[in-house]
């Protein structure tokens, strides 16, 4: 039974760019959760999906936003990245819907580095 | 807007001694409260989760308690091993659904 993936594992970029950062839930998970961790920070919440459509935001500007496919897959962006971008991107996923109180279940995080 | 506290931020103990981690909120309105452990570098594991009409969860060697009314919970780790060496995480789920993390303790376990 395969976990969350996320993918890239690490990543380095230039400020200014663009990032697309990549998340498959746990089997049979639908609501897709990502987060920002800063070096010896907590987690903090980006944004939440259920069916396609983004059910809550966490205090984090337009530049991030998110998709969620079909599939339940989820697909994270964000543009004219900055210095302070630099984090440990968590995603986490649940079952059922996201008032479902269900556990979190986290992958492994993308190291975005940003020069 | 929702405060998580965890203290110590880092603790060392000998290999077999029992501990308590400890984390605080400022809201008392939260569906659950959910402890994880992280190793350096990866992500977060679930170890427990205490709903709000809950008062504790035991997993193995690991006692979870949650007290809304003063917004504290405790994560009892029985006989500590050097595996167990890692950054504790306490998440709190309140009502709109938003998440909010403590900053960890950071544990190290000496053999």
């Amino acid at each position: 039974d395969a976990g969350v993936t996320q993918s890239p594992t690490h990543l380095i970029k230039t400020r200014g760019q663009q990032v697309t950062l990549r998340c498959s839930p746990k089997s049979g998970h639908d609501t897709v959760s990502w987060y920002q961790q800063a070096l010896g920070q907590g987690p903090q919440f980006i944004f939440q999906y259920y069916e396609e459509e983004e059910r809550q935001r966490g205090n984090f500007p337009d530049r991030f936003s998110g998709h969620q496919f079909p599939n339940y897959s989820s697909e994270l962006n964000v543009n004219a990245l900055l210095l302070g971008d630099s984090a440990l991107y968590l995603c986490a996923s649940s079952l059922g819907t996201p008032y479902s109180n269900q556990p979190q279940h986290f992958g492994d995080g993308t190291r975005l580095s940003i020069l | 807007k929702q405060e998580v506290t965890q203290i110590p931020a880092a603790l060392s103990v000998p290999e077999g001694e029992n501990l308590v981690l400890n984390c605080s909120f400022t809201d008392s309105a939260i569906y659950n409260l959910q402890w994880f452990r992280q190793d350096p570098g990866k992500g977060l594991t679930s170890l427990l989760l205490i709903q709000s009409s809950q008062r504790e969860q035991t997993s193995g060697r690991l006692n979870a308690s949650l007290d809304k009314s003063s917004g504290r919970s405790t994560l009892y780790i029985a006989a500590s091993q050097p595996g167990d060496s890692a950054t504790y995480l306490c998440a709190v789920r309140r009502a709109g659904n938003q998440f909010y993390f403590g900053t960890g303790t950071s544990l190290t376990v000496i053999p």
